[in-house]
């Protein structure tokens, strides 16, 4: 079945410092991919998305490519901010899989003033 | 627009008792889901709806019920709580149609089964 794999955290940067998180995915169909942000007691909420091969979602600074040939989307931000201190979840929605949405486990970011 | 809304906010329950979670969306969507969040293991789909009168299960639904009599409510029930159904439940709603769509969260429900 339809699977994400993220990097495992916690991930404790310094802020201004360069984040990669990696994503990587399993889907039968040709999905649209998310990252979802829960800043400490919320739920959670769309960061970006791309709906298909080489598109890039772009919000708030960070950044994500969708990667057909390496089955990628990979977070970044150029210059963290202790504000981005939240838990990211990489996730798919695949039209074969009936739209529901297939979370990854979440990756914890802490940033250091 | 108050978006997706969820009470309670924190829940104590004895094994065995039962209780609704309740959840509300005023956005008008078709599509309405529960998940439930357990350190280390993402979320999980429990059950789902893609309309009134329509659910259907997702990853885990066994020890929940759940029921769409209205496009604006989903409430999930615990029919006889366990320890194991102890974790933090999300609803979600979005509109149904191409795959692309925005899920948009409440602000979840704290459950603790003793």
């Amino acid at each position: 079945g339809d699977s994400v794999t993220q990097m495992e955290g916690p991930v404790t940067l310094s802020e201004e410092a360069f984040l990669t998180i990696n994503c990587t995915y399993t889907a039968t169909g040709y999905p649209s991919l998310f990252w979802y942000v829960q800043y400490p007691g919320e739920g959670l909420q769309l960061l970006l998305k791309a709906t298909k091969a080489d598109d890039k979602g772009s919000n708030k600074g960070f950044e994500a490519t969708y990667r057909k040939e390496t089955t990628s989307f990979h977070l970044e931000k150029g210059s963290v901010q202790v504000s981005d201190s939240a838990v990211y979840f990489c996730a798919l929605s695949d039209r074969g899989g009936g739209f529901k949405t297939i979370f990854g486990a979440g990756t914890r970011l802490f940033v250091k003033a | 627009n108050a978006g997706v809304t969820q009470t309670p906010k924190f829940q104590v329950l004895k094994t065995g008792q039962s209780m609704t979670l309740q959840c509300a969306q005023d956005m008008n969507h078709e599509y309405m889901s529960w998940y439930r969040q357990d350190p280390g293991m993402g979320l999980r789909l429990i059950h789902y709806s893609v309309g009134a009168g329509i659910t259907d299960q997702g990853e885990v639904p066994n020890g929940y019920n759940v029921s769409r009599s209205t496009t604006e409510d989903f409430p999930l029930r615990l029919l006889s709580a366990a320890p194991s159904q102890t974790s933090v439940y999300f609803c979600a709603s979005s509109t149904a149609s191409g795959g692309a769509e925005t899920q948009y969260f409440g602000p979840g429900t704290r459950l603790l089964v003793l």
